[in-house]
C-alpha cells in the first residue's frame, strides 16, 4: 500500500476563516511533507517533517501552521490567508529524507475568497 | 547552483508514435533521479527511481534512463491514457527535492 490520503479535496475559505488540512499515511515513513502547487507550476516545498520534527521552513509565512501529531498524521492549519494562496497543496511521505522515493496525496484544492 | 531542467515543455504525439522526454541536472554528487506523472489537479504519481548512469527502469510503455548529466523517459507506442504532465526530480541536501517544471503530454487518438 502506497497510499497518502489527503482531506478535504476541495476548501472554499474566506480571509477570515482557520481551516486545516489533514494527511495521513500508514506506511511506516518518518518523513512528511507539505507541498504548494500552482497552475502549470512544479510542487514548491514548504515544510518538511522528520521522525515528526520540524525539520524545514521554507520561510513559509506564519498564516500557515504545521504540526505532526505521530508519525502517521500530519496537519496544516490555515488562518488569515490570502486570494494568493489559492493552490493545491499536496502531502507527501517517504521512508526516510529523500533519497528514497516520495509518494504524493491527491492533494486539496484550496480557493480563497 | 542545483537546477533541473526538462524539456520540451509540452509534446503532442498521434497514438502510436513513440518519443523521448529530457531531464537534465547540474546537482553534485546525485544521490537519485525520481520520475512522476501527474494528472491535472491530482498529486504527482511515482514511477521510477535511477541512481546511477546506465541504470534503466521499464513500466508498461515507459522506459526511464540515466547519464551522468540527463535522465530520458522514453514512451513507446503512446496512448491517449497516456496524457499527462511528466515531473522529475532529484534530491538536494538530505531532504528537499528539486523539481524541473515537467512536460505536459497530450496523446491523440
Amino acid at each position: 500500500d502506497t497510499e497518502v490520503t489527503q482531506t478535504p479535496k476541495h476548501l472554499v475559505m474566506g480571509m477570515t476563516n482557520k481551516k486545516s488540512l489533514k494527511c495521513e499515511q500508514h506506511m511506516g515513513h518518518r518523513a512528511m511533507y507539505w507541498y504548494k502547487q500552482k497552475a502549470k507550476k512544479p510542487p514548491e516545498l514548504m515544510f518538511v517533517y522528520s521522525y515528526e520534527k520540524l525539520s524545514i521552513n521554507e520561510s513559509v509565512p506564519s498564516r500557515f501552521s504545521p504540526e505532526c501529531p505521530n508519525s502517521s498524521l500530519l496537519n496544516l492549519h490555515l488562518h488569515a490567508l490570502q486570494p494568493e494562496d489559492s493552490a493545491l497543496y499536496l502531502c507527501a511521505s517517504s521512508q526516510i529524507l529523500v533519497n528514497t522515493e516520495a509518494f504524493f496525496g491527491q492533494g486539496t484544492r484550496l480557493t480563497v475568497v | 547552483e542545483d537546477q533541473v531542467t526538462q524539456s520540451p515543455e509540452a509534446l503532442r504525439l498521434q497514438e502510436g508514435e513513440s518519443s523521448s522526454l529530457n531531464c537534465s541536472y547540474t546537482v553534485s554528487g546525485l544521490r537519485g533521479l525520481f520520475w512522476y506523472r501527474q494528472d491535472p489537479g491530482k498529486g504527482p504519481e511515482f514511477l521510477f527511481t535511477l541512481y546511477s548512469a546506465g541504470e534503466e527502469k521499464e513500466k508498461e510503455r515507459l522506459k526511464a534512463t540515466l547519464t551522468k548529466k540527463e535522465s530520458f523517459l522514453h514512451i513507446t507506442a503512446p496512448k491517449p491514457e497516456d496524457s499527462a504532465t511528466y515531473l522529475c526530480a532529484v534530491p538536494r541536501g538530505s531532504d528537499k527535492l528539486i523539481f524541473g517544471t515537467g512536460t505536459r503530454l497530450q496523446v491523440f487518438p
